[in-house]
């Protein structure tokens, strides 16, 4: 089956660095996104990954590993607004996406 | 980027109803078109997806004939929640992807929150 596995919820503290992780198994890959989503508003893209190595776009950075299945979100600088949940998507051989269900990230001042 | 327009936001209607949501392509061509669902503290799960012109094609699990889906045009697509239960009550979400390809982005709409009473 697939599966995309990612923490449930973080904690960070504002200024510091935090880094998601997203580990998946799909059938076939055509990329990994992420995306932010706020409580109650629909997500919105931050990057999108198809060949190895690291996407780096202002605060925040993805990081993706095809052999190892496996992304992570860098975000820096943390600011009170990133506090939000953060979906890590996987497009598979069919172009369908494959959602995480979210890592609730938690700043604390 | 690309916007997709998403219409009502909200909506509260009573139990037996039907009630239309809209999602509006307003800067280019949306060739196929998503809908998800999310309940709480979930992730987004995927209904249907349309293309222009021809009949959706939905997810295990998803009553065709309860959630009308109409992608007649390359701007708009429309699904409709039939007689509605309080269980339908959710966080509804369309997205849209042009005409670039497979790969290209989807945009999401703002979302529409649905309450059955």
């Amino acid at each position: 089956g697939q599966n995309i596995d990612q923490p449930t919820e973080m904690t960070a503290t504002e200024g510091a660095i935090v880094q998601i992780n997203c580990t998946y198994q799909t059938s076939g890959f055509n990329g990994l996104f992420w995306y932010q989503q706020h409580a109650g508003e629909a997500p919105t893209f931050l990057s999108y990954n198809v060949l190895d190595g690291l996407e780096e776009k202002g605060r925040f950075s993805s990081f993706l590993s095809r052999s190892k299945g496996y992304s992570y979100l860098l975000l820096k600088e943390l600011q009170m607004k990133d506090s939000a949940s953060y979906l890590c998507a996987v497009m598979d051989s069919n172009y369908q996406l494959i959602w995480g269900a979210g890592t609730k990230l938690i700043i604390k001042p | 980027g690309a916007v997709v327009s998403q219409h009502p936001s909200r909506v509260i209607c009573k139990s037996g109803t039907s009630v239309k949501i809209e999602c509006r392509s307003l800067d280019f061509q949306a060739t196929t078109m998503f809908w998800y669902r999310q309940f709480p503290k979930q992730s987004l799960m995927l209904m249907a997806t349309s293309n222009e012109g021809s009949k959706a094609t939905y997810e295990q699990g998803v009553e065709k004939d309860k959630f009308l889906i109409n992608h007649a045009s390359l701007t708009l697509s429309t699904l409709t929640v039939t007689s509605a239960h309080p269980e339908d009550s959710s966080f509804y979400i369309c997205s849209a992807r042009g005409t670039g390809g497979s790969d290209t982005e989807a945009f999401f709409g703002q979302g529409t929150r649905l309450t059955v009473v």
